[in-house]
């Protein structure tokens, strides 16, 4: 069964700097991998998808890499902000519907 | 964009209550899902659905059942409230190229 896991399981950071998240899988057989944000009590914000051909997203601040031979996805966040705040999820896709999540990483940007 | 709506943000219910959560998305998807989420657990697949009048069992289907009667709407039906129910609940939709999901449904079970 795949296993998705996220280190650091929580991170604190001064604002303006920049951070990496890091998300591993088990089984590289995957379609897709989606990275989340997650605002206490909230629901699921889909910040970047990448398709198991790509190498890598961007969308405005964020970049999301993919190698899918080592089971290895990284979300990068340039400048942080205290707006950034929030738990990150990673979850990878292996067909049928099967969406496996990771166990998240906590961050909090310092003002 | 995508919007998966959940009727309700939070639900306080007394135990042995039917509860019926309610979850509609705008864009004619076929794949919606239901989750829970609980601290330490993460989110667990209770039901999913393909299309109208069809549904999967997930991981943790047990004191569930789901309904979808039209294609944008997918409930998901406790049919007799437990108080180890009590958790969030994430609708999300998806046409095959990611999850949307709704805002949460936070329900407690007294």
């Amino acid at each position: 069964k795949q296993e998705v896991t996220q280190i650091p399981a929580a991170l604190s950071v001064p604002e303006g700097e920049n951070l990496v998240l890091n998300c591993s899988f088990t089984d590289s057989a995957i379609y897709n991998l989606q990275w989340f944000r997650q605002d206490p009590g909230k629901g699921l914000t889909s910040l970047l998808l990448i398709q198991s051909s790509q190498r890598e997203q961007t969308s405005g601040r964020l970049n999301a890499s993919l190698d899918k031979s080592s089971g290895r996805s990284t979300l990068y966040i340039a400048a942080s902000q205290p707006g950034d705040s929030a738990t990150y999820l990673c979850a990878v896709l292996t067909g049928a519907n099967n969406l496996f999540f990771g166990t998240g990483t906590r961050l909090t940007v310092i003002p | 964009d995508v919007k998966v709506t959940q009727s309700s943000r939070y639900l306080v219910k007394r135990t042995g209550e039917k509860v019926f959560l309610e979850c509609v998305q705008d864009m004619d998807h076929e794949n919606m899902f239901w989750y829970r989420q609980d601290p330490g657990l993460g989110l667990r697949l209770i039901y999913f659905s393909y299309d109208v009048k069809m549904k999967e069992k997930g991981d943790i289907p047990e004191g569930y059942s789901v309904s979808r009667e039209k294609k944008e709407r997918f409930s998901l039906i406790l049919e007799s409230a437990s108080t180890n129910q009590t958790s969030m609940y994430l609708c999300a939709s998806n046409p095959g190229y990611g999850y949307t999901f709704g805002s949460g449904t936070r329900l407690t079970v007294v």
